[in-house]
């Protein structure tokens, strides 16, 4: 069964609008990644988390991490079309086991 | 560097049919991965390779599908038979399996089964 399960399912915003979408997962969890997948495309990576951390930046991307409530949530500032996409979290075991969420379709509209 | 390959992009077959997927990891990736995609689902894990052994295959349907890593790089997943719910996109990925490592994603092959 799937690990993680984020919301929400779909999100539609205007451009240069912030969008936030969170993830709950169940198990204990060696790192977090948050990656981005556009229609028909394989996943992209864009930012880990390690059990440790509590925030981490990357350009536009803010993630935060609370392991007390097995939650995260990937926050994109001024978005833009071309974030238009699908993103999915994925936690990773101490066995490198990456295991998905159910994702996040996010439209942004110019 | 070059990115994970995989083959064919697209496949269309007949259900009952035989289909068979490749995959070229990124050099030096220890570890291989290979993944369902319903659509408008998360990717399933379907099998995970360290080198070439087997880590993880619990949820690999192994009255239909099989894979195998051949000296640790290449991978091919094949599925005999194939049900119309096999339709899908298969990905494959890979990751240096160590420390806090990113998987780097192929395109995928989409899978028909009709």
């Amino acid at each position: 069964s799937q690990q993680g399960e984020e919301d929400p399912q779909a999100l539609s915003i205007q451009e240069g609008e912030n969008a936030t979408m969170n993830c709950s997962y169940k198990t204990s969890i060696n790192n977090l990644q948050w990656y981005r997948q556009n229609s028909g495309r394989g996943l992209v990576h864009l930012i880990l988390i390690r059990s440790n951390e509590r925030e981490k930046h990357s350009g536009r991307l803010r993630v935060t991490l609370d392991t007390s409530k097995k939650s995260s949530s990937l926050l994109i500032t001024a978005s833009r079309a071309a974030d238009t996409a699908s993103y999915f979290c994925a936690t990773v075991s101490g066995t490198y086991k990456y295991i998905f969420g159910t994702g996040t379709r996010l439209k942004v509209l110019a | 560097e070059a990115g994970v390959a995989q083959s064919p992009r697209y496949k269309i077959i007949e259900k009952r049919q035989s289909v068979a997927f490749w995959c070229n990891p990124i050099s030096g990736h220890a570890t291989l991965y290979w993944y369902q995609q319903i659509l408008g689902q998360g990717p399933k894990l379907l099998i995970q390779f360290q080198n070439n052994g087997v880590v993880d295959d619990s949820q690999l349907p192994k009255d239909r599908f099989s894979a195998e890593r051949l000296k640790g790089v290449d991978s091919t997943l094949k599925i005999q038979p194939a049900k119309l719910e096999d339709s899908a996109v298969y990905l494959c990925a890979s990751s240096r399996g160590q420390g806090a490592a990113e998987a780097f994603f192929g395109q995928g092959t989409r899978l028909t089964v009709v």
